[in-house]
């Protein structure tokens, strides 16, 4: 059983259109990250959360949240060609020393 | 910068041979980890050194043995191994693996194995 649940798992869309990815969790985070991945390539640190409601935007990426830490989302304006990859959210807990806790991860693909 | 490095890019070995994969990160950080990572899914921990020591060993085989020579640096001796073993191989750093708030890992490019 995962500690995070990361859905949808597959999302396909047309460029210019938004999206949404959501990572839940029924345990409390003291911070959460969010990565990208291409093919063959290793995780790109985009954002940290550390604060419950906590609103965090780069560019076109907004990223959100809980108020109770347990969960978080990922938004994407406009989507374009250059966002196709694989989105993982990963969280650290207090009673999980050294390690993050993934998602199982979501694969975005934006056509032109 | 926050850049971690690994070598080599690709790695195509039999089941007989022994070869090593190598990471280096020169942002002080002192916790070093060993991730293997199938396609599609998730990275799994392999291994966490912190200030050079190991500090978990997440029941790898004993095909695959990690080493910590200095702060900046962290192998991966392979020997062994199966077809099944065939993955991308990521290594990340983080600051400090005590709370150090917020907790962050950088990743590698990965090391992308073939086991033939």
């Amino acid at each position: 059983t995962q500690l995070l649940e990361q859905s949808p798992q597959f999302l396909s869309i047309q460029e210019g259109e938004n999206l949404t990815v959501y990572c839940n969790s029924s345990s409390v985070f003291s911070s959460l990250q969010w990565y990208r991945q291409e093919p063959g390539e290793g995780p790109v640190l985009l954002v940290t959360v550390v604060t419950g409601g906590e609103v965090k935007k780069l560019k076109r990426l907004t990223f959100q949240f809980g108020d109770a830490r347990k969960d978080s989302s990922l938004h994407i304006t406009a989507a374009q060609p250059g966002d196709t990859g694989l989105y993982l959210c990963a969280g650290e807990t207090r009673s999980n020393d050294y390690k993050l806790s993934f998602g199982a991860g979501t694969t975005v693909t934006v056509r032109a | 910068d926050t850049e971690v490095t690994q070598t080599p890019k690709h790695l195509v070995m039999g089941m007989t041979n022994k070869k090593s994969l190598k990471c280096e990160q020169h942002m002080g950080h002192r916790a070093m980890y060993w991730y293997k990572q199938k396609a599609k899914k998730p990275p799994e921990l392999m291994f966490v050194y912190s200030y050079e020591k190991l500090s978990i060993n997440e029941s790898v085989p004993s095909r695959f043995s990690p080493e910590c020579p200095n702060s900046s640096l962290l192998n991966l001796h392979l020997h062994a191994l199966q077809p099944e073993d065939s993955a991308l191989y990521l290594c990340a750093s983080s600051q400090d693996s005590r709370r150090t708030v917020p907790y962050e890992q950088y990743f590698g490019p990965g090391t992308r194995l073939t086991v033939t």
